[in-house]
């Protein structure tokens, strides 16, 4: 089956900075690559997906880019401000639908 | 107009019990899951019905059962409650994967399950 591994656990940034989430996967069927966010007490909410026919997406202050060769996708995050605050989550699709989470990282944006 | 929704969302419970929570979504999604995140923020599948049949069963004791009525519901029955099973359960729904939906998963708010 499908394993996705996250890094980092934590990361802590400046205001202002940006953040970099790197997920690695197993599965080279696999299609679809969605970041959820997490707010403390909240549900898990999609941010951002990409699918294996593009290698670059970007939303606003967001992207993510996929290397399907090497199997990793990333977040990036540019100018990230208080309310970024939040646990990241990256996951990987097999062509069954069936989505594998990664650990999840823990952002925390000091003003 | 919430679009999934679980109740409850508190349950504290004894070591013994039996407890059910329950999940609808008015999104006319084809796919309902459960999901569970222990304390370490993990979020793994548990189960996923797709038009009322199990899809996906997990490596979950079986005193979890899961029971749908019909594709908007997809309640989750535990008999024998156990400390370990102190964690948040999502529910969630998704349509089935196309080219242009992906396969996006949509959660509902947690239920939160303390066994003491």
């Amino acid at each position: 089956g499908e394993n996705v591994e996250q890094h980092p656990s934590t990361l802590s940034v400046q205001e202002g900075d940006s953040a970099v989430i790197k997920c690695t996967y197993s599965d080279s069927a696999s299609n679809y690559f969605p970041w959820y966010k997490q707010e403390l007490g909240k549900r898990p909410q999609l941010i951002i997906d990409i699918r294996s026919n593009v290698g670059e997406k970007k939303d606003q202050r967001i992207a993510v880019t996929l290397n399907k060769t090497a199997k990793h996708f990333s977040l990036h995050i540019t100018e990230t401000q208080p309310e970024d605050s939040a646990v990241y989550f990256c996951a990987a699709a097999d062509s069954w639908g069936k989505l594998q989470f990664g650990a999840g990282t823990q952002v925390v944006v000091t003003p | 107009d919430t679009a999934v929704s679980q109740t409850p969302k508190y349950l504290v419970t004894q070591m013994g019990n039996d407890k059910s929570i329950k999940c609808e979504q008015n999104l006319g999604h084809d796919t309902m899951y459960w999901y569970k995140q222990d304390s370490k923020k993990f979020l793994k599948i548990m189960f996923s019905y797709n038009n009322k049949e199990l899809i996906i069963n997990e490596t979950v004791p079986n005193r979890f059962s899961p029971k749908s009525p019909d594709k908007a519901h997809l309640n989750l029955h535990i008999n024998s409650l156990e400390l370990g099973d102190s964690a948040v359960y999502f529910c969630a729904s998704s349509q089935d994967g196309t080219e242009l939906t992906g396969n996006t998963i949509y959660f509902g708010e947690g239920s939160w399950l303390t066994v003491v």
